[in-house]
């Protein structure tokens, strides 16, 4: 099956800082979303992007879908942005596969 | 904006017992999807279901688990006889789905029913 790695697995950042998370993934993709799970568990949909560049407020993304990665920017840290970042792919299929496939996830502290 | 709920957010039951995890998905969404997360691992796809019946499963999704659809807004997660390894966060999702050549639509996901087994 695909193959999803994302990087770092841990970060500590210092409030105000900015980072980048990445994912590959290892085959084409018809789907592509950004995750957040926060202290409680929830898991928070941040990014839509199967491919190209969006901009969510102090987020945004970027999926270059044909080197098969993607980013995910974060400026301006906050102790709120704290938790588990994942990246989630779903393998092209011409019949159609519907299953989501999570990395491992990046461990993100911001500290005060 | 539409959400996906789930209810319980937390149960807790005894090995062997029967539990159902409840799940209304966003009304105008076709497809349904159980994910499952193990303390400190990642999420792991149980099942999709699409027009009334299983569409893919994974090697989780053993004879103990099964899922319906029981009547136009209800989807529902049953796992017949719990062992201690059941233990999870369970996430249900739903989707519009995709047309024919086009990238799928997103995920949206429940806020999660946290299953313990004791």
């Amino acid at each position: 099956g695909i193959q999803v790695e994302q990087s770092p697995p841990d970060l500590i950042l210092q409030e105000g800082a900015n980072s980048t998370l990445r994912c590959n993934f290892s085959d084409s993709v018809n789907n592509l979303q950004w995750f957040h799970q926060n202290p409680w568990g929830q898991l928070i949909n941040l990014f839509y992007i199967p491919s190209g560049t969006k901009q969510n407020g102090r987020l945004s993304a970027t999926t270059v879908a044909t080197e098969r990665y993607s980013l995910l920017y974060i400026s301006s840290s906050q102790t709120t942005d704290s938790g588990v970042y994942f990246c989630a792919v779903e393998p092209y299929s011409g019949a159609g596969s519907y299953q989501l496939t999570f990395g491992k996830g990046t461990k993100l502290s911001v500290i005060p | 904006e539409p959400e996906v709920t789930q209810t319980p957010s937390h149960q807790v039951t005894q090995m062997g017992q029967e539990v159902i995890l409840r799940c209304v998905p966003i009304s105008n969404h076709l497809y349904f999807y159980w994910y499952r997360q193990i303390l400190g691992q990642k999420v792991e796809f149980l099942v999709s279901f699409y027009n009334n019946e299983i569409s893919e499963k994974s090697e989780i999704f053993d004879d103990q688990f099964s899922v319906e659809r029981p009547d136009g807004s209800n989807f529902t997660l049953k796992i017949r006889s719990t062992k201690l390894e059941d233990s999870a966060m369970y996430f249900c999702a739903s989707s519009v789905g995709r047309e024919w050549g086009s990238y799928n639509s997103p995920l949206h996901f429940g806020n999660g029913t946290r299953l313990t087994v004791t």
